[in-house]
C-alpha cells in the first residue's frame, strides 16, 4: 500500500462551522505532515510531525488544530474559519524527517470553501 | 532567508523536444533536492530526488545538481502532451524540511 488517504475530497464549511480532516498511511512513514495550497502557488507548511510528536509548527492560526493519534493516522481539526482559509489541504507522509529519508507522498487532498 | 527560485514560465516546448527546468536555492547546507510534477486541481506527485552532484536518470527523467552553483535542474526527453504541468523544486533544509518554488508551468505543444 503506497498511498496517503485524504477524507473528504471537498468540504464546504461556515464560519461558525467545527469540522476535521482526516488523513491516513499505512505505509510505515513516522513523518506526516499539513500543507496548505493556493491556486497558482506552491504548497506552504502547516505542522509537521515526527514520530507522532509535532515538531514543526509553522505559525499557524488557533483556528487549525492538528492532532496525531497514532502513526498511521493524522488529523486536522478546523474551528471559525475565515473565507481567505479556502485552499486545498494537503496530507503527506514520509519515511522520517531525515534529509535523504524525506521524500513526500501526499494525498489527494480536500478542496475546502469557507462561507 | 532560505529560498528556492524557479522561472513560473510558461514554458512551451514542441512534442518529442527536450523540456528543461531549473531551480536554484540559497542555502548551502542543503542536502536533498526533489522534483514534483503537478497536474492541475490534483496533488504533487514525487518523480525524482537527487542528493549527490551529478545526473541521476529514470526513465525519460534526468535530473542534475551542482552544488558549487546551488543549481538543480529536470530534463525531460522525448516530451509528450501528457508531461504538461507544473513541475515544482523543493529543497530539504535540515530541520526545517521542504521548501519549495513556486513552480513552473509546462506546456508541450502538440
Amino acid at each position: 500500500d503506497t498511498e496517503v488517504t485524504q477524507t473528504p475530497k471537498h468540504l464546504v464549511m461556515g464560519m461558525t462551522n467545527k469540522k476535521s480532516l482526516k488523513c491516513e498511511q499505512h505505509m510505515g512513514h513516522r513523518a506526516m505532515y499539513w500543507y496548505k495550497q493556493k491556486a497558482k502557488k506552491p504548497p506552504e507548511l502547516m505542522f509537521v510531525y515526527s514520530y507522532e510528536k509535532l515538531s514543526i509548527n509553522e505559525s499557524v492560526p488557533s483556528r487549525f488544530s492538528p492532532e496525531c493519534p497514532n502513526s498511521s493516522l493524522l488529523n486536522l481539526h478546523l474551528h471559525a474559519l475565515q473565507p481567505e482559509d479556502s485552499a486545498l489541504y494537503l496530507c503527506a507522509s514520509s519515511q522520517d524527517r531525515s534529509g535523504v529519508n524525506e521524500k513526500l507522498f501526499f494525498g489527494s487532498g480536500t478542496q475546502l470553501s469557507v462561507l | 532567508q532560505k529560498e528556492v527560485e524557479q522561472n513560473s514560465g510558461p514554458l512551451s516546448v514542441p512534442e518529442g523536444a527536450i523540456a528543461s527546468l531549473n531551480c536554484t536555492y540559497s542555502d548551502r547546507g542543503s542536502q536533498s533536492f526533489f522534483w514534483y510534477r503537478q497536474y492541475s486541481g490534483k496533488s504533487p506527485e514525487l518523480i525524482m530526488f537527487i542528493y549527490s552532484n551529478g545526473d541521476k536518470e529514470d526513465g525519460r527523467f534526468t535530473a542534475q545538481l551542482n552544488k558549487a552553483s546551488q543549481y538543480v535542474s529536470l530534463l525531460i526527453r522525448d516530451s509528450q502532451p501528457s508531461d504538461s504541468a507544473t513541475y515544482l523544486c523543493a529543497v530539504n533544509i535540515g530541520a526545517d524540511g521542504l521548501t519549495f518554488g513556486k513552480g513552473t508551468h509546462l506546456i508541450i505543444q502538440p
